[in-house]
């Protein structure tokens, strides 16, 4: 069935560093969405990403749809200790209309400050 | 986009016991979603309830163990029935977006322990 992998699972950086994840699936996507979590939070959205190609940027946070439309890449420039969390990406089930997600496995983000 | 809510934040209940959690928007939505997120895991779907119909459940979660109603278009409850510790997790509720078809926004999510 479908699935999303993403990398690396986690990541320990020093404050100010970029990061970069990505996800990867073995079919199509026709749309990336980018999620982060916060401990004891519900998932927000930060970024959607629709077109192949596309890359659309939410302050220092970037995103791509890969070209295949089988990935996507999150970027996070000079991070900050706020940017702890964990970070998932989705994207549509391919059974119907029902508007149901798939979701990666995320990628746990710590930041030393 | 939408604000949502859930009651209570968090609850530990004995085995065998229900528990049932509220989501309620501050807008009309079409559609709702149930997922359990297991301690450093990620999302799983439970089920998609639209106003008017009963909830569609996903493979492995049926109806007798977590029944679901949605009287209103701002509103859902989903019971966790009969209760084991292997129910201890988080449950969340989403909501569709009205800018993209897949887009969904989270409650802030209920904190279960069964002991």
């Amino acid at each position: 069935g479908q699935q999303l992998n993403q990398s690396p699972q986690s990541m320990f950086i020093q404050e100010g560093e970029d990061v970069s994840m990505n996800c990867t699936s073995s079919s199509i996507f026709n749309t990336w969405l980018w999620y982060k979590q916060d401990p004891g939070e519900g998932p927000v959205l930060l970024i959607a990403l629709y077109k192949a190609g596309e890359l659309t940027s939410n302050g220092r946070l970037t995103a791509q749809f890969g070209i295949t439309r089988k990935d996507s890449f999150l970027n996070i420039s000079a991070s900050i200790p706020s940017d702890v969390g964990i970070y998932f990406c989705a994207g549509p089930h391919n059974a119907g209309n029902n508007r149901k997600l798939i979701w990666g496995l995320g990628t746990s983000l710590a930041v030393n400050p | 986009s939408a604000v949502i809510s859930q009651k209570p934040s968090r609850d530990i209940c004995q085995r065998g016991t229900s528990l049932t959690i509220q989501c309620q928007v501050d807008s009309q939505v079409t559609m709702m979603f149930w997922y359990r997120q297991q301690p450093g895991q990620s999302l799983t779907l439970i089920a998609t309830a639209n106003q008017g119909s009963e909830a569609t459940y996903e493979s492995g979660f049926v109806i007798d163990k977590f029944p679901i109603s949605r009287p209103n278009l701002t509103f859902s409850t989903l019971t966790v029935s009969n209760m084991s510790p292997e129910d201890s997790s988080i449950y969340l509720c989403s909501v569709n977006g009205d800018r993209g078809v897949y887009e969904q926004y989270f409650g802030p999510g209920t904190r279960l322990t069964v002991t």
